[in-house]
């Protein structure tokens, strides 16, 4: 069954201080990896698509990379306003508008 | 450009009622599909619909039902409401026939309670 799996559920950062949030998946046939931001009540913004092993994709302070097993989003320097829940998601099969599966999320608080 | 667009907002239904939920996708998609999204956690799959016809399903029960509309538009139907589905319902779109372009884009969601 696909399955994905994110770690921490909750991270709490200073000002600046750079960290790593991993996502786990177990899917056949990857057709692509997602990344969104989601803040409280809102409904998921969209990031970043990763389609292949060693791929990497960078927008302002965040960087995903993809393994053939995980993802990381790496976060430089991270400001306040990045404080918000991170959802990893796969698609696989054929089609381009295959369901898509999300994990739970990690919730990323950044203190000043 | 608009992008995804749902309706109403917020909602507060009584058990046992139904509920019609709405999105109009981003302009130039033509795949909706609706999520549930309980506290805490990540968005659950319920149905895609594309062509006006039900494509993929989630382990949703019957309760839960949809629609497409020629204009692409689309409704989200749930009968006989339980405490549990409370949730931020998610509406997302996406192009079907593009290769590589496969990302959702969503909507603001509509928060229903049910007591």
């Amino acid at each position: 069954e696909d399955q994905v799996t994110q770690s921490p559920e909750a991270l709490r950062l200073q000002e600046g201080e750079s960290s790593s949030l991993n996502c786990s998946y177990t899917v056949s046939g990857l057709r692509g990896l997602f990344w969104y931001r989601q803040d409280p009540g809102k409904g998921p913004e969209f990031l970043f698509t990763l389609y292949s092993a060693g791929e990497e994709k960078e927008k302002e302070r965040l960087k995903a990379t993809l393994t053939k097993k995980e993802s990381f989003l790496h976060i430089t320097a991270p400001k306040p306003e990045d404080s918000a829940t991170y959802l990893c998601a796969v698609q696989a099969g054929r089609s381009s508008a295959s369901k898509i599966i999300f994990g739970s999320g990690t919730r990323l608080s950044i203190r000043p | 450009d608009a992008g995804v667009t749902q309706s109403p907002t917020h909602l507060i239904k009584t058990r046992g009622q139904q509920v019609t939920l709405r999105c109009s996708p981003k302009s130039g998609h033509d795949t909706v599909s609706w999520y549930q999204q309980a506290l805490g956690q990540g968005p659950q799959f319920i149905f895609q619909y594309y062509e006006e016809e039900e494509r993929q399903r989630g382990n949703f029960p019957d309760r839960f039902s949809g629609h497409q509309f020629p204009n692409y538009s689309s409704e989200l139907n749930v009968n006989a409401l339980l405490l549990g589905d409370s949730a931020l319902y998610l509406c997302a779109s996406s192009i079907r026939d593009r290769v590589l372009n496969t990302e959702a884009f969503f909507g603001q969601g509509t928060r229903l309670t049910v007591v």
